[in-house]
């Protein structure tokens, strides 16, 4: 248990269907992430938010919508996806937005898009 | 070429013996982080250093910041070690992440 709490673990959805991944996390951190792992490459950034702003955006789609509410909340809003978005998505916290703070990460929402 | 490379992808040990899994990086960084996937995806941070040597139990992780090299190496490896291991380079105020290597450890 790391503390960081994603929800579903595991998520079907045809290419019209609407759905949100969610995270939380009950450690005080500052910062949030979402992150991308496909088959065979290595985890790949989406989102950054620090303070509930989002500070980075790393060129994803417009069909993946960030929203962080408070700085223990943070969602990621899918519509109209694509087989090749088919993934594990991360979701992860660190104290501050710095890459010299430990990261912590969820369990990950296994993701099918059909 | 991705800008952080591990080595090897795949390693399968038996129970007891000494593992060494490398990274090696070609950017400048502020941390280097080891994190652990088992599988159905949760990722546990490792370690996360700067410099030097960190041991924690049977895991250690060393850098060489002039190499632009580290190297996680496990002590009488068991079977639950068996993961995937990562390492990520932070630089920029984003982490760089290595594609990961497998470890099998059979009993």
């Amino acid at each position: 248990e790391t503390g960081v709490t994603q929800t579903p673990r595991h998520l079907v959805m045809g290419m019209t269907n609407k759905k949100s991944l969610k995270c939380e996390q009950h450690l005080g951190h500052n910062a949030m992430y979402w992150y991308k792992q496909s088959a065979k490459k290595p985890l790949e950034l989406m989102f950054v938010y620090n303070f509930k702003e989002q500070t980075e955006n790393n060129s994803v789609p417009s069909r993946f919508s960030p929203e962080c509410p408070n700085s223990s909340h943070l969602f990621l809003h899918l519509h109209t996806l694509q087989p090749e978005d088919s993934a594990l998505y991360l979701c992860a916290s660190s104290q501050e937005w710095q890459m010299n703070t430990e990261a912590f990460f969820g369990q990950g929402t296994r993701l099918t898009v059909v | 070429k991705n800008e952080v490379e591990q080595s090897p992808q795949n390693l399968t040990a038996q129970e007891g013996e000494f593992i060494t899994i490398n990274c090696s990086y070609s950017v400048g960084i502020s941390a280097l982080h080891w994190l652990q996937q088992h599988p159905g995806g949760g990722i546990v941070s490792l370690f996360m250093l700067s410099s030097g040597k960190k041991k924690h139990g049977r895991l250690i992780a060393t850098i060489n910041i002039q190499e632009k090299h580290s190297s996680l190496h496990i002590t009488a490896s068991h079977p639950r070690d068996s993961a995937v291991y990562i390492c990520a380079v932070g630089s920029n105020y984003k982490l760089t992440f290595g594609k990961g290597t497998l470890l099998t450890v059979n009993p």
